[in-house]
């Protein structure tokens, strides 16, 4: 089944120890999303990859970095993890370009705890 | 910036009561989206409304999209215990490229059996 896998499920990680998550989808979308979701909030967009455009938000702090070295994968980078940066990391693709607007499709998600 | 109200924060019903969950937009949205997402899951597409004034059902979902296009309700009639999670909506503004939803803040259904 054509899917969004995300790995590892679960990460732990030292505070201030570079940790990258993956993700790889064989939608063939075009775009590609990186979610921050905290304990009963909402998810919250980190950045994303239109194509190879890579797209940040303004409030998404410089410790976070991405690359999509081709259409199926994605990464995130975490160069210096603090407790503040553990939550659930959630990949996400959809569709664009052609006039339409689509339904995102989400990974199971990485959950990141900081020790 | 743009920014996406979604009330109540929570919600419990006995099973079989009824379900509303509202949400709200400060811009107009060219197209509002529905999640849910279960306990400890990821969230799930719903649906999409697109149209101003859209009405759209999925067995005992129904979901609205306001003539401003710029509120939406998701309400579930007769709740189960297979409702049980946390809704959001999701809308979208307007722009060139990619699509980049603002989530509301999330509905969590809790169900009494």
């Amino acid at each position: 089944d054509a899917m969004v896998i995300q790995n590892p499920r679960y990460q732990v990680t030292q505070f201030g120890k570079p940790v990258t998550l993956s993700c790889s989808q064989t939608l063939n979308h075009n775009v590609m999303y990186w979610y921050q979701q905290k304990s009963s909030q909402a998810p919250k967009l980190l950045f994303h990859y239109y194509d190879k455009d890579f797209n940040n938000e303004a409030d998404t702090p410089d410790n976070f970095q991405s690359r999509r070295p081709n259409t199926s994968f994605c990464f995130l980078d975490i160069r210096s993890p603090g407790l503040g940066d553990a939550a659930m990391y959630l990949c996400a693709t959809s569709r664009a370009g052609t006039g339409g607007y689509y339904g995102y499709t989400f990974g199971s998600g990485t959950r990141l705890t900081v020790v | 910036g743009q920014q996406v109200m979604q009330i109540p924060q929570y919600q419990h019903v006995q099973e079989g009561e009824d379900f509303t969950t509202y949400c709200n937009s400060s811009t107009t949205l060219s197209n509002i989206q529905w999640y849910k997402q279960r306990p400890g899951g990821h969230p799930v597409f719903l649906i999409q409304l697109v149209k101003s004034g859209e009405v759209k059902k999925q067995k005992r979902l129904t979901f609205q999209f306001g003539e401003a296009k710029k509120n939406s309700s998701l309400h579930i009639t007769a709740t189960q215990t297979t409702d049980v999670g946390t809704y959001f909506c999701a809308g979208d503004r307007p722009i060139q490229g990619a699509q980049k939803l603002v989530f509301g803040q999330g509905t969590r259904l809790t169900i009494n059996p």
